[in-house]
Order: structure tokens, then sequence, then C-alpha cells
């Protein structure tokens, strides 16, 4: 199947400071991807939807301006923690889709995990 | 809204034994419904899907049927081996992008 990666896997960063993090998709193109957010012992909480050549669409209660997204191209996404405190630490994971008339498929990243000092 | 509800866990199972992880869902439409496993460290990957009503998903030994009566997609394995310690989510994506996912359920499998 498809491969989606994720860099980095681990960060450690001050709280106040900012955090990209890039997903990739590495044998085909996708307009659209997704960020998830893992809480420990919780499901995925779909964040945003990045749109390449647009803004992203951000879930109800998810801060735009505190989870920067960009699509820079067919192949990547970036998602920006600014400012970032302790209680953004967790696990972001992102995804992109592979679809025609019959069939639709979410391949995910392995996930990064993002720990705020 | 669309959710998903799984059993909570940990489930924890000899080896060889039967597993049966249970979901049902709500949706206004015809969603389709996904397990994906998560295995310590690594993102999910997509175990089984089905599309429609009555169409049973299967891979690697785990089954699940998509019951339209009982909106539910339960997932079951006739013998659980120690490699299939994970965390199993439950899924449903009722358009081409949104997925909905259940809190999951983790599995231990012991010798």
């Amino acid at each position: 199947g498809a491969v989606v990666s994720q860099h980095p896997s681990r960060v450690i960063c001050k709280s106040g400071t900012s955090v990209k993090i890039e997903c990739r998709s590495l044998d085909f193109q996708a307009t659209t991807m997704f960020w998830y957010r893992q809480f420990p012992k919780q499901s995925l909480m779909l964040m945003a939807t990045s749109n390449e050549g647009s803004k992203a669409t951000y879930e109800q209660g998810v801060e735009k301006d505190k989870f920067l997204i960009n699509h820079a191209s067919l192949t990547l996404s970036t998602l920006t923690v600014t400012s970032a405190h302790p209680e953004d630490s967790s696990f972001y994971i992102c995804s992109a889709p592979q679809w025609d008339r019959d069939t639709n498929e979410q391949f995910f990243g392995p996930g990064t995990r993002l720990t705020v000092l | 809204g669309d959710s998903v509800t799984q059993m909570e866990g940990p489930v924890t199972l000899s080896e060889e034994a039967f597993l049966t992880i249970n979901c049902t869902y709500t949706a206004t439409g015809y969603p389709s419904l996904f397990w994906y496993v998560q295995y310590p460290g690594e993102g999910l990957q997509l175990l089984l899907k089905a599309t429609k009503a009555d169409d049973k998903g299967s891979n690697k030994g785990f089954e699940a049927t998509y019951r339209k009566e009982t909106t539910s997609f339960h997932l079951e394995k006739g013998s659980v081996q120690v490699s299939d310690s994970a965390v199993y989510f439950c899924a449903l994506s009722p358009t081409f992008n949104k997925f909905y996912f259940g809190s999951g359920t983790k599995l231990n499998v012991k010798p």
C-alpha cells in the first residue's frame, strides 16, 4: 500500500517555542491530508484538513492560529505548533487518502510525539 | 452526529483464545466501516474494512461484518497470537475524507 512518513518521530521543546512537523506521501500525490491528535489512552481526534493550494479547514474547537497548517506541495503538509505549552504535548498523526469511485482508504503516518517542557 | 463506540479495554487473552471486540456506530447515511490496528510506537494500519451493509471484511484471520440492523461492526478472531497484541480502533467514514474513530481497545495476548 501507499506510504506516509512523518518527521520528526519525537520532539522535545521548551514552552513558548514553535515546532514544525512534516507529513509526506512518499509514493503518491495527496491534494488533501489530515492531521489528528491522539491523547494517551484515547482515540484520534481530527484537528484539520490540509488542502493543497488553499487554506486548511479546522475542526470546531481547534485554534487555527495555534496550529498552523501549510500544504506546500502535492506530497507535503506541515503542522506548526506555535508558542507550544505543556498541554500541547501529544501524539500527532497525519494521514492521506487514496480513493476512486469504489474505494476510500486512508494511509497514516507513524506519528510524532511532541513533549513540551 | 456520526460517532463510534467500542468496548473499553484492556482485553487480556491467552494465546489461541477467541477474540471479540465490540463496535457500534451512529451515522446518518451509509458510511464505510473500518478496523485499524496500532502497534506500540507506530501509526495506524488498516486491518480490514466494509463499504456496505452485510459486507464482511477479513484480513490475517480477523473478520468483521457490517450489520446495518444493529449498527455494529464487531471484530473477531478465532485464535489470537501474542503478535496480535496491539490497540484496535473501529472507525467510520461517512464521506471520502472524514473519519471518526472509536476510543481504541488494547489487546494483550499472553503466551
